[in-house]
């Protein structure tokens, strides 16, 4: 079947601008996660969601950024006013069950924005 | 925050060579895991550990969840080119859902 799809796969926006990234989690899986990846680094957690149960915002850098997660599938990722340092992979994941301890996140592809 | 130090940060080794890399993290966890991450592409689960002690292999792939819980270590036997890619460990502690990653190890094979 399908794998978690993102969209766009790469996005250039000028500073000050507002960008929307899309996830497409895989069919069946209730947990929904952001992620961020800098340049040579590791992936950084921005926030996750279950279900219909509130969001883990726990992760967001400010409060520029934003997400939702309509009908408990497709999520979209808000960054408002961007600033340069917000250039990065931008990966969503997903998984089945949250309350399995053994659950597996899958990973898409990212979405790479460069703020000029 | 939880932090997890990840070495070497990059490896260059000849085709048919073994390598190992490592993570040690600053607090316990419950869950060790080991990406693999291709040019263009999210990370791919190689192996999962659950338990303390535990040791698993997936192919040429082994993996240990250290005994303290706070370290992990990644061995490939017998290197291959397309063993080439950017490999991460992460680790989930207490009832955290969300993965906390190293920073990879740039793994080079050369003929």
């Amino acid at each position: 079947g399908a794998g978690v799809s993102q969209s766009p796969s790469n996005k250039v926006t000028e500073k000050g601008k507002d960008v929307e990234l899309r996830c497409d989690p895989i069919s069946g899986h209730t947990a929904l996660y952001w992620y961020r990846q800098s340049l040579g680094q590791g992936l950084e957690f921005l926030i996750y969601f279950q279900g219909n149960s509130a969001p883990d915002k726990s992760g967001l850098p400010s409060d520029r950024f934003s997400a939702e997660r309509t009908g408990g599938s497709v999520s979209t990722l808000t960054i408002q006013r961007t600033q340069q340092e917000d250039s990065a992979v931008y990966l969503c994941a997903s998984s089945l069950d949250r309350f399995r301890l053994q659950e597996t996140q899958y990973f898409g592809p990212g979405t790479r924005l460069l703020v000029l | 925050g939880q932090q997890l130090n990840q070495s070497p940060q990059s490896m260059f080794i000849q085709e048919g060579e073994d390598v190992s890399m490592n993570c040690t993290s600053s607090s316990i966890f419950n869950t060790w895991l080991w990406y693999k991450q291709d040019p263009g592409e999210g990370p791919v689960l190689l192996i999962a550990l659950y338990k303390a002690g535990e040791l698993t292999s997936n192919g040429r792939l082994t993996a240990q969840f250290g005994i303290t819980r706070k370290d992990s270590f990644l061995n490939i036997s017998a290197s291959i080119p397309s063993d080439v890619g950017i490999y991460f460990c992460a680790g989930r502690s207490g009832s955290a859902r969300q993965l906390t990653f190293g920073s990879g190890t740039q793994l080079t094979v050369l003929p």
